[in-house]
């Protein structure tokens, strides 16, 4: 088992709906959750930190953690055509540091 | 982008041949991170540091080494580039702790022949 787990995809999208982006980790103490926005051929972008359990909210952008599921989410509402990329789900390892990141889900939004 | 800084942005070498990529940094962060980045793949960490002269493995370190004789700077090896080591390397920094935000430089693409 990987220790960050997402679905590498594609995930299409139709402009305006909701994406939903899901990642899953392999360890019970990780406290600290990220998620990046990476364009092809540039570097990742951080876009949410998360390290409590519920939902936080910026902009278009909702992170949700359950660790009781090991389970994080990115949820993008408007989906606009800007929004297609590859998101990178991050992760701490306990007592570690330094991140784990899963593959990443690369995400079309469609006009 | 944090100030970070990578160099060389690109580089093309062949196989056998030493290869330093540097990492420079302006804001005096304690840890610094060397990544590739391989299609399949996702971001493995090669090597990181959390301060002068300390430094670590990550899970890919074989055929790397790392120095950091400055805060700003960290300086990944190759010492005999083989092609499998082909990729698109990523610096980071962390701004709190090693397990917190990191950001990324502009990364560098290595071709080796």
């Amino acid at each position: 088992q990987k220790e960050v787990e997402q679905n590498s995809g594609p995930l299409s999208v139709p402009e305006g709906a909701i994406a939903s982006l899901n990642c899953t980790y392999s360890d019970r103490g990780s406290q600290s959750f990220f998620w990046y926005r990476q364009y092809s051929g540039k570097s990742p972008e951080l876009i949410m930190s998360i390290y409590s359990n519920g939902d936080k909210e910026d902009g278009r952008f909702t992170a949700q953690l359950n660790k009781a599921s090991q389970y994080v989410s990115l949820l993008i509402r408007d989906s606009q055509p800007s929004d297609s990329a590859t998101y990178l789900c991050a992760v701490n390892r306990w007592g570690a540091q330094k991140l784990v990141f899963g593959q990443g889900t690369r995400l079309t939004i469609n006009p | 982008d944090a100030g970070i800084t990578q160099s060389p942005r690109h580089k093309v070498t062949e196989t056998g041949t030493p290869v330093t990529l540097r990492c420079h940094q302006t804001e005096n962060h304690r840890y610094m991170y060397w990544y590739r980045q391989d299609p399949g793949h996702g971001l493995r960490l090669i090597h990181y540091s959390y301060g002068v002269k300390d430094t670590d493995k990550g899970e890919v370190s074989d055929g790397y080494s790392v120095s950091r004789s400055k805060t700003e700077d960290f300086l990944l090896t190759l010492e005999s580039a083989t092609s499998s080591q082909t990729s698109v390397y990523f610096c980071a920094i962390s701004v709190g702790g090693g397990a917190d935000e990191q950001f990324f430089g502009p990364g560098t693409r290595l071709t080796v022949l």
